[in-house]
């Protein structure tokens, strides 16, 4: 079945720099890539997401990128805000029985004022 | 507004007990999931259900059931409680259709097995 690395598992920057989480999997079948914000406390949230077709998507301050050759896909966090600090993970789906998604281990982002 | 709600936020249970966890969705969602989630293991998928009825084993069913009875209610059972159970619980739902495939979760149920 899949399997996504993430890296780094965590990671401190200064507020207003930018931050790179990276995840890479390993079945070319996968063609859907989601990444989820989970701030302490709450659920996961559906950030920003790309589709195997496209290899980079904006929205505002967050975007991501893919490079399926390589099969890796990147989340690029600019002018990072306090707010920012949360746990992120990515996830791969094949859109297979049950659209399943295969998560990475998180990473955990510290935004320091 | 996709609402995935969960039965308890916090529960503590006894080794050996049965536990039930419960989660409703209000969407119409045909995919439902359940995830463990412990630190630096991310989320792990128990069990998934893509109907009513039906359940698919994911990366980690041992020790542990489901219940799919309706299309807005997924169950997760834990037959005879032990302490390495203890964990973050989240449900989560989405839509069958290619292209819609979002994952909505719940709040969570924190399990502590005494």
């Amino acid at each position: 079945g899949e399997n996504v690395e993430q890296h780094p598992s965590t990671l401190s920057v200064q507020e207003g720099d930018s931050a790179v989480i990276k995840c890479t999997y390993s079945d070319s079948a996968s063609n859907y890539f989601p990444w989820y914000k989970q701030e302490l406390g709450k659920r996961p949230q559906l950030i920003i997401d790309i589709r195997s077709n496209v290899g980079e998507k904006k929205d505002q301050r967050i975007a991501v990128t893919l490079n399926k050759t390589a099969k890796h896909f990147s989340l690029h966090i600019t002018e990072t805000q306090p707010e920012d600090s949360a746990v992120y993970f990515c996830a791969a789906s094949s859109g297979n029985t049950g659209n399943q998604f295969y998560f990475g281990t998180g990473t955990s982002l510290t935004v320091i004022p | 507004d996709v609402k995935v709600t969960q039965s308890s936020r916090y529960l503590v249970k006894r080794t050996g007990e049965k536990v039930f966890l419960e989660c409703v969705q209000d969407m119409d969602h045909e995919n439902m999931f359940w995830y463990r989630q412990d630190p630096g293991l991310g989320l792990r998928l128990i069990y998934f259900s893509y109907d009513v009825k039906m359940k698919e084993k994911g990366d980690i069913p041992e020790g542990y059931s489901v219940s799919r009875e309706k299309k807005e209610r997924f169950s997760l059972i834990l037959e005879s409680a032990s302490t390495n159970q203890t964990s973050m619980y989240l449900c989560a739902s989405s839509l069958l259709t290619s292209g819609k495939e979002t994952q909505y979760f719940g709040p969570g149920t924190r399990l502590l097995v005494l």
